[in-house]
This record gives structure tokens, C-alpha cells and sequence, in this order.
């Protein structure tokens, strides 16, 4: 069965702060993806990055990075800077590739991140 | 226009009552999610179709029937709701091994 964890359920920072949100997965498939997933305070769902099993190298977009480590089940999210507007709830999520559980993405429970003023 | 769309958007209904959610694409995808959304439990996944002619239950699908009418369009429909289906609901679209794009929800309240 797949799992993902986010043990951070809130955090609250001040504007301009590095702020970095920790998830955790298992699966025992070989191959699958792993998302990012940012839920603003107007509801809809908004899709940040995929990233795949085979591929560790790290990504920068802008003030958003993502660490992949596949030693440690781990597909952490860093907001560098960060603004009020990217106060929001943020969801990791994990896919696989094959088998009965093929395209279902199974979502952790998601971080309620606060950037004040 | 969006891509992923819901109607209703919020909808209040009483207990008992026969609902239907409806969600259409534009983006050409062959896979429709739907999922609902409840406080500190992330999205669970209640149906998933990967064609018309292909619909499986997701991990919550008591209490839930689906139907894809058409490549377009997959509806959820409540048969006789209950006040513990009070949540938000979204429907997703996926192409292959893409992400899954989502509609922007259904706030539901059964009373």
C-alpha cells in the first residue's frame, strides 16, 4: 500500500522567511512520481512539480525548490523568501507507475502554511 | 476558460436526497478523477475511469455511483446523502503519465 506523510500539519512563518515543507512516502513500487500540490485559501488545486523515481536531481523554480531523496523516501518543498501570498495549504502526493494502483495519486494530509506580514 | 470545470460550485441539500455533481473537460484527457476533501485528511479518491467503457472504485466509494457519459464528462452522484458526505469534492484529469489537473470544487453540505 502507498502512504504519504506530512508531519508538519501547520506552520507559520514571517514574510521573507525560508520555510521548508517535509514529506515522507512509501510504496514499494520501483517506479513512480511524486507531486507537489498548492490549495490557496479560494479552494482550487494547483499543480507545483512531478517528479520521477529515476531522477533525484534537485529543481529550482524561482523561490520554490524541491530536495528528492530516494535514500530517505523524502520529497521535501522550500519556499526561499517567502511571501503572504504563498500562505496556503500545500499537498505531496504520490503516484505509480504500474500495477492496480496505476494514475491514483494518494495524497498526504496536507501543511497549512502562514506567512505573516 | 477553464479547463477543468464543476457544477454546482457549493450545494446545500437534506438528507435522503438524490444529488449529482458534474464535471467536463476541455484538455482532450482520457483519464477523470473524482476525490473529496475533508479537514486533516487530505483528498481520498472515491471513483476513477480511465476510459468510458473503464470505472473503478476508489477507496471510498460507498455510498457513491459514478458515470461517464462521454470522454468529457464524469458525474458523482450522491443517492441518498448523508450528512458525513459534507465536504469538497473535486474532479481531476490526467493524460498518461502527467499530473492530474483539477476542477475547482464542490462545497457540499448535506444537512
Amino acid at each position: 500500500a502507498q502512504k504519504v506523510t506530512q508531519a508538519q500539519t501547520e506552520i507559520s512563518v514571517v514574510e521573507k522567511e525560508d520555510v521548508t515543507l517535509d514529506c515522507v512516502y512509501e510504496t514499494r513500487d520501483t517506479t513512480y512520481y511524486l507531486f507537489w500540490y498548492k490549495q490557496p485559501p479560494s479552494g482550487e488545486l494547483v499543480f507545483l512539480i512531478r517528479r520521477n523515481s529515476f531522477d533525484e536531481q534537485n529543481e529550482i523554480s524561482g523561490r520554490y525548490s524541491w530536495n528528492f531523496q530516494k535514500s530517505t523516501s523524502s520529497f521535501n518543498f522550500t519556499i526561499t523568501a517567502s511571501q503572504v501570498v504563498d500562505s496556503a495549504v500545500y499537498f505531496c502526493a504520490l503516484r505509480s507507475a504500474g500495477g492496480t494502483s496505476y494514475g491514483k495519486l494518494t495524497f498526504g494530509q496536507g501543511t497549512i502554511l502562514t506567512v505573516h506580514p | 476558460d477553464a479547463d477543468v470545470t464543476q457544477t454546482p460550485r457549493n450545494r446545500i441539500t437534506k438528507t435522503g436526497k438524490r444529488i449529482m455533481l458534474e464535471c467536463s473537460q476541455t484538455k482532450g484527457h482520457d483519464r477523470m478523477y473524482w476525490y473529496r476533501q475533508d479537514p486533516g485528511l487530505g483528498l481520498r479518491l472515491i471513483y476513477y475511469s480511465f476510459d468510458v467503457k473503464d470505472i473503478n472504485k476508489g477507496e471510498i466509494s460507498d455510498g457513491y455511483s459514478v458515470s461517464r457519459q462521454a470522454q468529457a464528462k464524469f458525474s458523482l452522484s450522491l443517492e441518498s446523502a448523508i450528512p458525513n458526505q459534507t465536504a469538497l469534492y473535486f474532479c481531476a484529469t490526467s493524460d498518461s503519465y502527467r499530473a492530474q489537473y483539477f476542477g475547482p470544487g464542490t462545497r457540499l453540505l448535506v444537512l
